[in-house]
């Protein structure tokens, strides 16, 4: 089964407009972790967002927040103003116990921000 | 503080001559990953490791890969007698914990083409 579910293969958005990618996730385990990260053309990997299961607001970093729902196992990226720069590819990764802590990853989702 | 530093950044490769890719993590970082990604997928985890000790390599092909991470030095992914499909993007990432708390550092990746 599928740990980590990213169903937007790809997403298109407006500059300026706000934007969400959608992520669930599967775990048994209580206490979790959820990130986001984003890959430019250029390629690396670069980290935007955590949010541990326990933590009882949304993570907000900068134009990045997580709409963290527990009880749907959902983790979604709203990125508010899009930006050109924001133009990439978004992965969603989770670490678990019951998964040795090691990150797992999704397919990702393609975010192409118009001007 | 240096990030995670990751060499040869492209490597070229004939079928069934040996690959060797490097990686030195972030200072102070014990925990090193090593992640596989093929072209539009996401990334699938090969091999966790500590100094001097392999901790997971659950997701390594059985032949021809292995990893090493010597106390000192670099960590090591090695590919011998490498095949067409192993072109893909390889990336090391360490973290400064393995909890569900530490985020990774990624390297720019290495990216093998096998000719």
């Amino acid at each position: 089964a599928q740990k980590i579910t990213q169903t937007q293969p790809g997403m298109f958005v407006q500059e300026k407009e706000a934007v969400t990618l959608d992520c669930t996730y599967d775990t048994s385990d209580q206490s979790y972790g959820l990130f986001w990260y984003k890959q430019p053309s250029s390629g690396e990997m670069i980290f935007l967002i955590y949010q541990g299961s326990y933590d009882e607001q949304n993570a907000t970093e900068g134009r990045y927040s997580l709409n963290f729902q527990k009880a749907r196992k959902s983790a979604n990226l709203v990125i508010s103003a899009s930006q050109l720069g924001d133009s990439a590819m978004y992965f969603c990764a989770m670490r678990e116990p019951g998964g040795s802590y090691i990150p797992t990853f999704g397919r990702g989702t393609s975010l192409i921000v118009h001007p | 503080n240096a990030g995670v530093m990751q060499n040869p950044r492209h490597l070229v490769r004939r079928r069934g001559q040996e690959a060797r890719l490097r990686c030195s993590p972030m200072k102070g970082h014990s925990h090193v990953y090593w992640y596989r990604q093929l072209p539009e997928e996401g990334l699938k985890f090969m091999v966790y490791l500590q100094k001097e000790n392999i901790i997971d390599e659950s997701g390594m092909p059985k032949e021809r890969f292995s990893a090493e991470f010597p106390k000192e030095g670099p960590s090591i992914l090695r590919i011998q007698q490498v095949v067409r499909g192993d072109s893909a993007a390889y990336f090391c990432a360490s973290s400064p914990t393995n909890a569900n708390t530490g985020e990774l550092f990624f390297g720019e990746g290495s990216r093998l083409t096998v000719l």
